[in-house]
């Protein structure tokens, strides 16, 4: 069974810093790996969705890897901004169980 | 540009109550999701939909039922609900199941069972 994990669980940085996200995965074998944001009350809004066969992706300021022998994935947040603060999530879209698996999320707070 | 749109928005129900969780998408997608979220359980998978005709138990699905009515819409029911069963509710919808395809969310469902 997939296992997807993210650390750190919350994260409050100030303005202005270069943050990294982690998301680790216990099956490598995936089909896609897709990074969410979520706003308090409100659903998941897509960032960024890397293919197996890519290495990262990329969105303004934010930058998604994906290391699938290694089974992680980072998303770089670059220049943070009070906008960003919110719960970012990955999705794991693995071989077998087809359907996308997620991580418990990071709850980011960014402060001026 | 509607994407994944989800009824009602906010339910209270008695317990031991019924009622049925819409979710209809745009996209011309062919596989969709019901997903719970709960505080310090992250998102788990009640039930899914392969494409259209088909329907398939996730992690969670004991104490609902699902309807694949076509390929637009797919409704999730409680036929008898419990207060485990508050929750926020997320329908998800991909171009299919296997092929690495971008999922989108509808905004939610928050259930209050008393």
């Amino acid at each position: 069974k997939q296992e997807v994990t993210q650390i750190p669980a919350a994260l409050s940085v100030p303005e202005g810093e270069n943050l990294v996200l982690n998301c680790s995965f216990t099956d490598s074998a995936i089909y896609n790996l897709q990074w969410f944001r979520q706003d308090p009350g409100k659903g998941l809004t897509s960032l960024l969705l890397i293919q197996s066969s890519q290495r990262e992706q990329t969105s303004g300021r934010l930058n998604a890897s994906l290391d699938k022998s290694s089974g992680r994935s980072t998303l770089y947040i670059a220049a943070s901004q009070p906008g960003d603060s919110a719960t970012y999530l990955c999705a794991v879209e693995a071989g077998g169980s087809y359907i996308p698996t997620f991580g418990r999320g990071t709850s980011l707070i960014v402060h001026p | 540009n509607a994407g994944v749109t989800q009824t009602p928005k906010f339910q209270v129900l008695k317990t031991g109550q019924s009622m049925t969780l819409q979710c209809a998408q745009d996209m011309n997608h062919n596989s969709m999701y019901w997903y719970r979220q709960d505080p310090g359980m992250g998102l788990r998978l009640i039930y899914y939909s392969a494409s259209e005709g088909t329907t398939d138990k996730g992690e969670v699905p004991n104490g609902y039922n699902v309807s694949r009515l076509n390929k637009r819409e797919f409704s999730l029911r409680l036929e008898s609900a419990a207060p485990s069963q508050t929750s926020v509710y997320f329908c998800a919808s991909s171009k299919g199941i296997g092929q690495g395809s971008e999922a989108f969310f509808g905004q939610g469902t928050r259930l209050t069972v008393v």
